[in-house]
Formats: C-alpha cells, sequence, structure tokens
C-alpha cells in the first residue's frame, strides 16, 4: 500500500513563526504535491515538485515556500505564519508522468494548522 | 475561469440509491476523478473518467458526458459508513487537478 505521511496531525503556532510541515512517501512516487484545504472551497495548489529539487508555483504560493531534498520527502514552510493561513494541508503523491501524470493522487492525513 | 459545481450537501437513506452530480468548466480536459472523504481523514480516491460513458465498481458508478461537462457518481444500497464528503476533480489540458468543493452526503438509518 501506499503510504503518505506528514509530521503533524494538530499544530497551532504564532502569528509571524516559521512553520515547517513535512511530507513523506514510502513509493518512490516522483510527483508531490502541497494542497491547502477550507470550508467552501475546492482543494487549493500550493505547490508540486515532479523530482528532487525541482519545484514549481501552484495556484496560491504566496507566503509559502517548499523544499524537495530526497525524493521521498517534501517539506512545505511557511516563512511568517499569519492568521489567514490557518487552514487544512494536505500532502499528495503520484507516480512519474506529466506534473501528476493520469494517475489519482495518494494523499497524506493532513495537518491542521491554527495560527493565532 | 476554470470552474467545478457540485452540491454542497445532500441527505439520503440507508439502503437507499444516491446521484451526486458534478458539472465543470476548464480549459481542457485530461480526466475526470471522484474522491472520498470522511471527516478529518485525507481523500481516498473512487472513480475515473476519460471516455464518455458509465464505469461501475459494485456499489458504484461514475458516469462522464465530456460534451455536456458533466459526470455523477451514483452510490447504491447506502451505508452508514458512506456519510462522508465526495470531491470530484478534472484533469485541465495543463496536467493540474482543478477541484470542486465537495459534496458532503449525509446518510439517515
Amino acid at each position: 500500500d501506499v503510504k503518505v505521511t506528514q509530521s503533524s496531525r494538530y499544530l497551532v503556532k504564532r502569528t509571524g513563526e516559521k512553520v515547517f510541515l513535512e511530507c513523506v512517501q514510502d513509493m518512490d512516487h516522483e510527483n508531490m504535491f502541497w494542497y491547502r484545504q477550507d470550508p467552501g472551497l475546492g482543494l487549493r495548489l500550493i505547490y508540486f515538485s515532479y523530482d528532487v529539487k525541482m519545484k514549481e508555483k501552484g495556484d496560491i504560493p504566496e507566503g509559502y515556500s517548499v523544499s524537495r531534498e530526497k525524493k521521498e520527502r517534501f517539506s512545505l514552510i511557511l516563512e511568517s505564519a499569519s492568521t489567514n493561513q490557518t487552514s487544512m494541508y494536505l500532502c499528495a503523491s503520484t507516480p512519474s508522468g506529466l506534473a501528476g501524470g493520469l494517475y489519482e493522487q495518494y494523499f497524506g492525513p493532513g495537518t491542521r494548522l491554527t495560527v493565532t | 475561469g476554470q470552474n467545478i459545481d457540485q452540491p454542497t450537501e445532500m441527505t439520503a437513506t440507508e439502503g437507499a440509491i444516491v446521484q451526486i452530480n458534478c458539472t465543470y468548466q476548464t480549459s481542457g480536459f485530461n480526466g475526470l476523478f471522484w474522491y472520498q472523504q470522511h471527516a478529518g481523514e485525507a481523500p481516498t480516491f473512487l472513480s475515473y473518467n476519460v471516455l464518455d460513458g458509465l464505469e461501475e465498481k459494485g456499489r458504484l458508478s461514475s458516469f462522464h458526458s465530456r460534451s455536456k461537462g458533466y459526470s455523477y457518481l451514483l452510490l447504491k444500497e447506502l451505508q452508514m459508513k458512506d456519510s462522508a464528503s465526495y470531491l470530484c476533480a478534472v484533469r485541465d489540458s495543463n496536467y493540474q487537478l482543478i477541484w470542486g468543493a465537495g459534496t458532503k452526503l449525509i446518510i439517515k438509518p
């Protein structure tokens, strides 16, 4: 079974703090994604990566950065957390192919981040 | 702009059938996905349509019409465990997934 894990299920941070969210997948997938999910909105893509050290901006990259030093690990960084970044953050991965390819995405359990 | 529309919430009775609709307007089309998401959990893959027609898998069927920009998910013999949100997503011409906001399905005994 594909397994995607995220470093925390729940996280509370203060405004202005630097926040690291980590995602690890164990299926040797090339593509990895970070989304945020808010009530009443569809999943919104923040960043994705199709190879080590490669990254592409998604629809809402402002206020976020990412790091992919190893194939299995994709980190999302909030440089200076703000209250409007309170959300559920979901990591996903897929096998190789055109940025996401034709495969379904495998999701981690999510991190519910609250910024106070 | 790109848009995926689904009903926000639906209610159905245990043992019955429910149809969840999804309409889309996207720049190009490279497949439509349905995912299930239980409260507080990750989305899990249910079905994939790229051609027109009906795909059946046990209690679940998914229909797609590209010309109409339309899909539905049909769940039969509903069980309480089917209470969840159902997310429709379309892969556009850039192979990016565009997600609907999801339909919360409530099953009553």
